[in-house]
C-alpha cells in the first residue's frame, strides 16, 4: 500500500521486557514522526527524524526509550525494561517535508503486562 | 501556556445535517492549524489544514474557519453522513516549531441515524 505502515499491530509484553516496534513511512517522505497515544487522549509527540538523524527527541519520556532510522526510511522505536505506564498506542507517521500534513499509520497497540 | 483544546468531547449529530466542532488554542504564535478524523483502530486521518494568513478554507463537504482575534478553530461537516462518525482531533503547528503538532484531546462524533 501508499500509507505509512507499522508492525506488529498488537504487542503484548511483560514487565521488564525489551520491545522494538517499526514503522515503514510512504516512500519519498523524509520527515518521521513518532507519537504516542493513551486512550481518550490526542497523540503526543516522541520524536522527529529528519532524514537520518533525530532532529528533536524532547518527547521521548526517559532513556528507557530510543529510536533510530539508519538509512533515512524505516524507523524503530526501541523501549527497554518496559512498565505498565508505557501502554498506549505508538504511532507513527511522515510528511514531505516539515510543517506539511502529517500522515499516520494505525500504530501498535503495546500493552504491558 | 501552550494548549489546544476542544470545547465538547461529545457531539451527537442526526444524519443529513451539518456538524461543527469547535477547538481553543491559547498559543497566539500558532501559525498552522490541522484537523484529523480518527476511527476506532485506526491512525488519525488528516482532513484539512489551515495556515494563519487565511480565515477560511474547503474542502469536500468540510470547511475549517479561524478566528485569530478570539484564537478559535472550527470546523464545519455539511449534510453529516454514518462514516462521519469518528474522533475529530485539532492540532497546533507553531511557526518557530514547525515540526511538532500539539493536539487536542478530541471530540467524539456520533451520526444518528
Amino acid at each position: 500500500g501508499a500509507g505509512v505502515s507499522q508492525t506488529p499491530s498488537n504487542k503484548v509484553t511483560e514487565k521488564g521486557k525489551y520491545v522494538e516496534l517499526r514503522c515503514d513511512p510512504i516512500s519519498g517522505h523524509t520527515a518521521l514522526y513518532w507519537y504516542r497515544q493513551s486512550l481518550g487522549q490526542g497523540p503526543e509527540f516522541l520524536i522527529y527524524f529528519q532524514g537520518t538523524g533525530a532532529a528533536d527527541d524532547s518527547g521521548l519520556p526517559n532513556d528507557r526509550f530510543f529510536a533510530v532510522r539508519p538509512e533515512g526510511s524505516v524507523s524503530t522505536l526501541k523501549i527497554q525494561r518496559t512498565e505498565r505506564g508505557d501502554s498506549a498506542v505508538y504511532l507513527c507517521a511522515s510528511s514531505r517535508q516539515p510543517n506539511s500534513p502529517l500522515h499516520f499509520g494505525n500504530g501498535t497497540r503495546l500493552t504491558v503486562t | 501556556g501552550e494548549s489546544v483544546g476542544l470545547h465538547l468531547p461529545t457531539l451527537s449529530v442526526q444524519e443529513g445535517d451539518n456538524s461543527i466542532i469547535n477547538c481553543a488554542y491559547s498559543n497566539s504564535a500558532s501559525d498552522y492549524f490541522i484537523w484529523y478524523k480518527q476511527e476506532s483502530g485506526k491512525g488519525p486521518q488528516f482532513i484539512i489544514d489551515i495556515r494563519s494568513n487565511m480565515d477560511k478554507r474547503q474542502g469536500q463537504r468540510v470547511t475549517v474557519l479561524l478566528n485569530k482575534t478570539v484564537k478559535h478553530l472550527s470546523l464545519q461537516i455539511a449534510a453529516t453522513q454514518p462514516g462521519d462518525s469518528a474522533v475529530y482531533f485539532c492540532a497546533e503547528n507553531r511557526r518557530s516549531n514547525d515540526y511538532k503538532l500539539s493536539f487536542g484531546a478530541g471530540t467524539t462524533v456520533t451520526v444518528r441515524a
